[in-house]
This record gives C-alpha cells, structure tokens and sequence, in this order.
C-alpha cells in the first residue's frame, strides 16, 4: 500500500537554529498538506499546497516557516529560527481526492526544540 | 472560527460491548466528515468518511452523520482491546484547491479485555 514517507522521524535542534522536515507524498497525490500535534493537544492545520503554490496557511504558518516542493517527489517544511513552542509532532499528508477520501499521513517527525 | 468538538473522554468499554463516539461542527458548510484512529505516538489512520445524511457501516463500524443537528458519531460493535487508541473526528467543506480538515480534540477510548 502506498505510504507517505516522513524523515527524519526524530529531530532535536537548539532554539534558534533552522530545521528541515521532508516528505515524501504518494506519487499520483496532488494535495499536500502540513499539520502538527503538540503534546496532548489536537492536530493543528498548518499549511496546504497545491500545483506547486500554497492554496492556503494558518495563523501558525508566519514567516518563521516556509514549504518548497525542490523536486517532483520531495515536499519539505523549513522551520527558520526555532523556539521552544514549536516542539511538536510535525504531520505530513496528501491525497488525490481530499474531499471524498481525505488525507494519508505520514509517520511524522518528532521536533524537540531545546 | 470553525470548529469540531468531541468529548475527550476517556472512554472505557468492556471488550465485546459497542462504542460510541460523538462529535459536532461548527461550519454548516462542512460537506464530509472523516473518523481517524491514533495510536499513542503514531500518526492518525483513515477509518470512516460519510458525506450524507444518515448511516455507513464499514465492518464492525458505523458512522452517522445529521446535518441539522451538526452532529457526527463513530460506534465500534464488538470491541476489541485492539480498539484503544483515540479517535479524532475531522470536517472539511469543498473549496476547490484549498480544501482542508479541521480536527476535533479526539476521544480516547480504552477497550478493557
């Protein structure tokens, strides 16, 4: 069955330091998605790619965070200057049809920022 | 804002017994509703969709949908202990290319053997 790919699947950085989280969306999906999870609480929308551009971002989604597409396979989130509140679970999804079958996330990317 | 409420719970149930989760909306232009299961640690899995009015029935589970009353449910007959995880209820509404899901808190169910 296909499978979003997310890597690394642990990251620790220092607080200030730029991050790079990359997925790999399932081949024939054209919606991509970033969510994130802190601990115990729900999972946040973040941002929403589509045909090469943000279709839409959250109030989240300032201008410490970024997303690209560098290649046909590759969709990554950059996370410029970090701070402790962005440690979190970091989801990527995509779908083909996210109104009739929804999303397919990945295994996420755990970011603790100390 | 538009929002998804479900009772966090926990819920416990005795295995072999039916579940039953809830969830309401806030965006009555909401059109699909979506039942994913979380595992502690892991990432959510697709269990249900609906988008009409009424019942679907999927194995051992259904979800119900009523639109007037902005209300979504998930139960799960013949629980198993395979069945604890939380369940998170998601919304979205069509939009073209910016179609979203907005999540629910999640209920955390616990099936005791």
């Amino acid at each position: 069955e296909p499978e979003v790919t997310q890597t690394p699947s642990h990251q620790v950085t220092q607080m200030g330091q730029e991050v790079i989280l990359r997925c790999v969306p399932i081949s024939n999906h054209l919606y991509f998605y970033w969510y994130r999870q802190i601990l115990g609480q729900k999972v946040e929308f973040l941002v929403s790619f589509y045909n090469n551009e943000i279709s839409e971002k959250s109030e989240i989604f300032d201008d410490q965070f970024s997303v690209e597409r560098p290649d046909g396979s590759n969709f990554t989130l950059k996370i410029r200057s970090t701070k402790l509140e962005d440690s979190a679970m970091y989801f990527c999804a995509s779908s083909n049809d996210p109104a009739a079958g929804g999303y397919t996330f990945g295994s996420g990317t755990r970011l603790t920022v100390v | 804002q538009k929002e998804v409420e479900q009772n966090s719970g926990p819920l416990s149930v005795p295995e072999g017994a039916i579940a039953s989760l809830n969830c309401t909306y806030s965006d009555r232009v909401s059109q699909s509703f979506f039942w994913y299961r979380q595992y502690s640690g892991k990432s959510p899995e697709l269990i249900m969709s609906i988008y009409s009015n009424g019942d679907k029935e999927d194995g051992r589970f259904t979800a119900q949908l009523n639109k007037a009353s902005q209300y979504v449910s998930l139960l799960i007959r013949d629980s198993q202990p395979s069945d604890s995880a939380t369940y998170l209820c998601a919304g979205g509404r069509s939009g073209g290319s910016n179609y979203k899901l907005t999540f629910g808190k999640g209920t955390l169910l616990t099936v005791n053997p």
